[in-house]
């Protein structure tokens, strides 16, 4: 089946710097990547859309400077988090999909800003 | 707005069938009615999908009511692996991939 893998699993870091969290498609090939933000006890929340050679697109509300999406290969999409502060500390999950029929997510990245 | 309405929590007997139930009562033509499930600290995993058929696979089944207003994915015999959020979503067929997650069930399997 198709995989999708994310990178790191978990990372901390200090208030004030950037974080990049990677997705890949591991056995196929994703022209479009979605992001997802999970706060604790709740459900995921759509952040933006990751086109291969493209800008992302952003939900409402998602800051497009924060969050900052590059999609430069048919597998890898990157997700960095800028100027990170507490408030952003969540579960990041990436999504790709390889038949128009469903959509394969990452294992998801834990991140926690101090 | 969310568009579809699922119970917020379920207990579910081991080795005994679940039946989840899910309501989208405003379901247009051209879409389908998904179902994932995330397990703690994981990544959604997906279950099963459907349009107006049922659909059965090796995780489980959909039925999906005539008039599409509601749907219920049945795990055949639940084990306590099955315990996880379980989401019912409502994607539409310009919309591939782009999943709007409600709530959810918490389904607890016991044994």
């Amino acid at each position: 089946g198709a995989v999708v893998s994310q990178h790191p699993s978990w990372v901390i870091c200090k208030s004030g710097t950037s974080v990049k969290i990677e997705c890949r498609s591991l056995d196929f090939q994703a022209t479009t990547m979605f992001w997802y933000r999970q706060f604790p006890k709740q459900s995921l929340m759509l952040m933006a859309t990751s086109n291969e050679g493209s800008k992302a697109t952003y939900e409402q509300g998602v800051e497009k400077d924060k969050f900052l999406i590059n999609h430069a290969s048919l597998t890898l999409s990157t997700l960095t988090v800028t100027s990170a502060h507490p408030e952003d500390s969540s579960f990041y999950i990436c999504s790709a999909s390889l038949r128009r029929d469903r959509g394969y997510f990452g294992p998801g990245t834990r991140l926690t800003v101090t | 707005d969310a568009k579809t309405t699922q119970p917020p929590s379920m207990d579910c007997a081991e080795g005994r069938a679940a039946n989840l139930p899910c309501n989208h009562s405003t379901i247009s033509g051209n879409e389908y009615v998904y179902w994932y499930r995330q397990i703690h600290s994981q990544g959604p995993q997906y279950i099963i999908h459907g349009l107006k058929n049922n659909e059965t696979n090796e995780m489980a089944s959909l039925i999906i009511t005539e008039d599409r207003k509601s749907s219920t994915l049945i795990l055949p015999h639940a084990t306590l692996r099955d315990t996880a959020v379980y989401y019912c979503i409502v994607l539409e067929t310009d919309s591939w991939g782009k999943f709007q997650f409600g709530a959810g069930t918490q389904v607890v399997v016991t044994p």
